[in-house]
């Protein structure tokens, strides 16, 4: 099982930052990751999946890079509704899946 | 826009089956477009991805939950269901049904049911 490691687990940010992410695979996943947004109480959404392809109706600040073992997620300029969590999830030994363990972004 | 929606009991008993059914609208399920999945959150261990059904019936199942797992079809009602026997305090979870792409991602989320297993 390709394990799947996201740090920081905790970040702490201030509305207008630019904020990046970042994902660890334990083997290549080539481009075959995903990011998805969990707000609290909420289902995950699809951010962006084939390591940089934004998913339907996703802000333009929302973005991806990376391949093989390491990926990133920025976001250009961070929104009150931007707080959340955020999981990588990587697709290319699928199945199954195999997600991280997220990262929360909290007010700083 | 396709919508998926749980729907099961919320309390199990321990060794009982957990049963939950996803009813999906604005997509047909026996169309062969897509994969239909659940997965489940847990507070600690995180999101783990259970298993899914296409539309010919055919099944994957994660290894880690395989002898007790059965995801099944209801091409007439446009649901899809899932068993899991045996069950346990670690089987308490967020249960989500989800579409997954053929690649493999999840593109669609119901909103998810809490199954707590207490006696």
């Amino acid at each position: 099982e390709i394990v799947m490691t996201q740090s920081p687990a905790t970040l702490s940010v201030s509305p207008g930052e630019r904020v990046t992410l970042s994902c660890r695979a334990s083997q290549s996943v080539s481009a075959n990751l995903a990011w998805y947004q969990q707000r609290p109480g909420q289902a995950p959404r699809l951010l962006i999946y084939a390591g940089s392809t934004r998913a339907t109706g996703i802000p333009a600040r929302f973005s991806g890079r990376g391949f093989g073992t390491e990926f990133t997620l920025t976001i250009s300029s961070l929104q009150s509704e931007d707080l959340a969590t955020y999981y990588c999830q990587q697709f290319n030994n699928w199945p199954p899946a195999s997600f991280g363990q997220g990262t929360r972004l909290e007010i700083k | 826009q396709v919508q998926l929606q749980e729907s099961g009991p919320g309390l199990v008993r321990p060794s009982q089956t957990l049963s939950l059914t996803c009813t999906v609208s604005g997509d047909s399920i026996k169309g062969g477009g897509h994969y239909w999945s659940w997965i489940r959150q847990h507070p600690v261990r995180g999101l783990e991805w259970i298993g899914y059904i296409y539309s010919g019936g055919a099944t994957y199942y994660n290894p880690s939950l395989r002898s007790r797992v059965t995801v099944s079809l209801d091409t007439a009602r446009n649901q899809f269901s899932l068993n899991l026997t045996s069950v346990t305090a670690a089987d308490t979870a967020m249960y989500f049904c989800v579409r997954d792409h053929l690649r493999g991602f999840s593109d669609s989320w119901g909103q998810g049911t809490l199954v707590t297993v207490s006696s």
